[in-house]
């Protein structure tokens, strides 16, 4: 079975350029989250999706991210324009229900901005 | 509001060391708590669990004990090996909610 899967693996933009992100959560998962950890600190909550409808995007830093999940499947994550201290690991997750078994993680997306 | 402390790494050890990497933890409620691992290059990966106090977590190897009293989670491995040089992830997650709060990660490098 394919676990979480995420693209790009890195990514290396310049300041005011824009990047979209891409998740792939695992087949029959409702729930996706993203995570970032920037600068080696800790890892933190953006935002939940269950199915195509975010349910709680509290951790969202501002409006120059956009998440988004066609149909309840994929889910992107565009960050537009960039800043430099949007460079960090973007996590995803995904789960089949709220708690209990443990979310699986992606490999995550190293974000550079330059 | 929750949090969760871990201790400082990087962390080296030669083969066959003890490992212990501390995690304490603030809650409001009855947090699960877990243990994620993160291997060069790959995602992070669920290593342990416990979901309620004195339950203990095990798995390849590593153990690690659910202490409401002390709110710790601390991990600990007998015997590492070269192949467990990663990044440790102490987190919890509330009951009721789905997000998880994790500390700031753990290096550890194992020597041969």
């Amino acid at each position: 079975e394919a676990g979480v899967t995420q693209f790009p693996s890195h990514s290396v933009i310049e300041k005011g350029q824009t990047v979209t992100l891409r998740c792939d959560p695992i087949s029959g998962h409702d729930n996706l989250y993203w995570y970032r950890r920037v600068m080696g600190k800790e890892i933190k909550f953006l935002l939940h999706f269950v199915k195509e409808s975010k349910q709680d995007e509290s951790g969202m830093p501002n409006n120059r991210f956009l998440a988004e999940r066609t149909g309840g499947t994929y889910s992107t994550l565009k960050v537009q324009p960039a800043e430099l201290e949007d460079s960090g690991v973007y996590f995803c997750a995904s789960s089949q229900d709220l708690q209990g078994f443990g979310a699986f993680f992606g490999q995550g997306t190293r974000l550079t901005v330059v | 509001g929750n949090s969760v402390t871990q201790m400082e790494g990087p962390v080296t050890l030669s083969e066959e060391a003890f490992l212990t990497i501390n995690c304490t933890y603030t809650a409001t409620g009855y947090p699960s708590l877990f243990w994620y691992v993160q291997y060069p290059g790959e995602g992070l990966q669920l290593l342990l669990k416990a979901t309620k106090a004195d339950d203990k977590g095990s798995n390849k190897g590593f153990e690690a004990t659910y202490r409401k009293e002390t709110t710790s989670f601390h991990l600990e491995k007998g015997s590492v090996q070269v192949s467990d040089s990663a990044v440790y992830f102490c987190a919890s997650c509330t009951s009721g909610t789905y997000k998880y709060i994790f500390g700031t990660g753990t290096r550890l490098k194992v020597l041969a």
